[in-house]
């Protein structure tokens, strides 16, 4: 019962430098999202998905990109890392149930 | 747009008591709302999720009601204990689908 997996738990960029954040689920949700937590900023949607193929940006989508080709994936990339992007990034699945939530990926950009 | 508002922003209680969270949103087209803990350097635990066309949702010590016309909900805990401190965030699930998080209410229990 594995839930939303996330990887890797903990990365360290270069700034300008590209990367992935991966985000796998297997309960067959249809919608994924991911947020950034920053200290008194709270959790703020990046983007999200309501299906394979369907993808829609939320309040803060500049410098990430995403893609949904199965259901059960949903990578984020960053694609030139800034300093700001500095942050604690959670991938949730949503069902019927509510939320399931990752255990997250704390980044810093240098 | 949606805006999820969460008072207080921290609270400190004695333990064994009984204590009341408040968050409010300010657009009442909700598909459900949803209460979550997060302890410190974790990811996010669900406590209770209301639909919209529920009143309130319990479990255990923990009874959450929602009032969409008046844009509140409110997360009771009764009994409080020192492992209930940890931070309470509400999330609301508007029509658009772009979930939005509350700031949270960072809970201290003194033992």
């Amino acid at each position: 019962n594995a839930g939303v997996t996330q990887t890797p738990k903990f990365q360290v960029l270069k700034t300008g430098q590209s990367m992935t954040l991966q985000c796998a689920q297997d309960m067959n949700h249809e919608y994924m999202s991911w947020y950034r937590q920053d200290p008194g900023m709270g959790l703020r949607l990046i983007h999200y998905s309501v299906g394979a193929g369907i993808t829609d940006q939320g309040e803060v989508p500049n410098g990430y990109n995403v893609s949904r080709s199965t259901t059960e994936d949903f990578p984020l990339r960053l694609l030139s890392a800034a300093p700001s992007q500095t942050s604690v990034y959670f991938c949730a699945a949503i069902g019927v149930y509510g939320y399931t939530f990752g255990s997250g990926t704390r980044l810093t950009v240098v | 747009k949606q805006e999820v508002t969460q008072i207080p922003a921290a609270l400190s209680v004695p333990e064994g008591e009984n204590l009341v969270l408040n968050c409010s949103f300010t657009d009442s087209a909700i598909y459900n709302l949803q209460w979550f803990r997060q302890d410190p350097g974790k990811g996010l635990t669900s406590l209770l999720l209301i639909q919209s066309s529920q009143r309130e949702q319990t479990s255990g010590r923990l009874n959450a009601s929602l009032d969409k016309s008046s844009g509140r909900s409110t997360l009771y805990i009764a009994a409080s204990q020192p492992g209930d401190s940890a931070t309470y965030l509400c999330a609301v699930r508007p029509r658009d689908d772009k979930i939005i998080f509350g700031k949270g209410t960072r809970l201290h229990i003194l033992p």
